[in-house]
This record gives C-alpha cells, structure tokens and sequence, in this order.
C-alpha cells in the first residue's frame, strides 16, 4: 500500500540554524500539507500545497517558513533560524483528494 | 475562532464492550468530519470521513453525524487492546482546513 514517507526521522539542531525536512507524498496525490505537533498538544496546521502553489497557510507558517516541490516528487518544508519553540513533530500529509490526508510518520525536530 | 472540543479523557473501556468518543464543533458550516487515531509517538492515521448526516460504518467503527447540534461521534464495537490509543476528531472548514481537536486517549482493558 502506498504511504507517504518523510526523511530524516529525527533532525537535532541548534537554535539559529536552518533545516529542511523532506516529504514523499503518495504518487499520484495532488494536495501536500504540512502540520506540527508540539509534544502532548494539538495537531497544527501549517500549510496546504496544490498546484505548485500554497493555497493556505495558518499564522504560525509566518516569514520563517517555506515550502518548495522541487522535482515533482519530493515536498520539503524549510525552517530558517530556529527558535527553541519549534521544537515538534512535523507531519507531511498528502490526498488525492482535498478531502481526505493521510499521514507521513514525522520528523522530530529538536532545536537545542 | 474556530474550535473543536472532545473529552481528553482516558476513556476506559473493557475488551469487547463498545467504545464511544465524541467530538462538539464550533463551525456550523463545516461539511467534512474525520476521525484519525494516533499511537503514541506516531503520526494520525485516518480511520473514518463522513460528510453527511447519520451513520456510516466501516467494520468496527461507526461514525456518527448530527450537523444541528454540531456533534460528531465514534462507535468502536468489539474494543480490542490494539484500539487503545488518542483518537483526534478533525473537522474540515470552508478553506480545506482541518481544525483539529485535542485528542481522546481510550484504553481498552484486557
């Protein structure tokens, strides 16, 4: 069954620096998002890709953040100059559909 | 603002019995409902849509909807320990955006 997968698993970092977290969405699926789950609290919505463009973003997705599909399969959320609150779980999704998401595994992001 | 409230719980129920998690929505014009379940640890993985009023039922799981008292639920039948685990109810806006709700941790006691 296909998934979505996303690289690294863990990503440690230090506060200032810039990372990049990478997602493989399901083939054929046309709607890339990207949400973050702070340790013990709610999913959050970052962002929605369609199109080669962002088609929403929440507050948080603020300067600090971008989204790029360079290749046509690879879906990639860049964080610059990280702060210590950025440490979470970020979770690539992906739908064939705008209805329906399923879920990559996550990128722990540790900002030391 | 937008809000989507469930009980935190733990929901503890025994082997067998059913297992009901329920979810209250602020957005009366919402349209689409999801129910994902999440492992600890582990990203959402989605178990149930509805869009429409009434029942679906996939297997063990049945969905409820009732968008005049803007309430969604879960039915889970014949709990198994497996099914323990935080179940987020999502609820899909007018942008596409799912509004997430904090999560009902239920535990299925052997």
């Amino acid at each position: 069954e296909p998934e979505v997968t996303q690289t690294p698993s863990h990503q440690v970092t230090q506060m200032g620096q810039e990372v990049i977290l990478r997602c493989v969405p399901i083939s054929n699926h046309l709607y890339f998002y990207w949400y973050r789950q702070i340790l013990g609290q709610k999913v959050e919505f970052l962002v929605s890709f369609y199109n080669n463009e962002i088609s929403e973003k929440s507050e948080i997705f603020d300067d600090q953040f971008s989204v790029e599909r360079p290749d046509g399969s690879n879906f990639t959320l860049k964080i610059r100059s990280t702060k210590l609150e950025d440490s979470a779980m970020y979770f690539c999704a992906s739908g064939g559909t705008a209805y329906e998401q399923y879920f990559g595994p996550g990128t722990r992001l540790t900002v030391t | 603002q937008k809000e989507v409230e469930q009980n935190s719980g733990p929901l503890s129920v025994p082997e067998g019995a059913i297992a009901s998690l329920n979810c209250t929505y602020s957005d009366r014009g919402s349209q689409s409902f999801f129910w994902y379940r999440q492992y600890s640890g582990k990203s959402p993985e989605l178990i149930m849509s509805i869009y429409s009023n009434g029942d679906k039922e996939d297997g063990r799981f049945t969905a409820q909807l009732n968008k005049a008292s803007q309430y969604v639920s879960l039915l889970i039948r014949d709990s198994q320990p497996s099914d323990s685990a935080t179940y987020l109810c999502a609820v899909m806006d007018s942008n596409y955006q799912l509004i997430w709700g904090a999560g009902t941790k239920l535990i299925i006691k052997p």
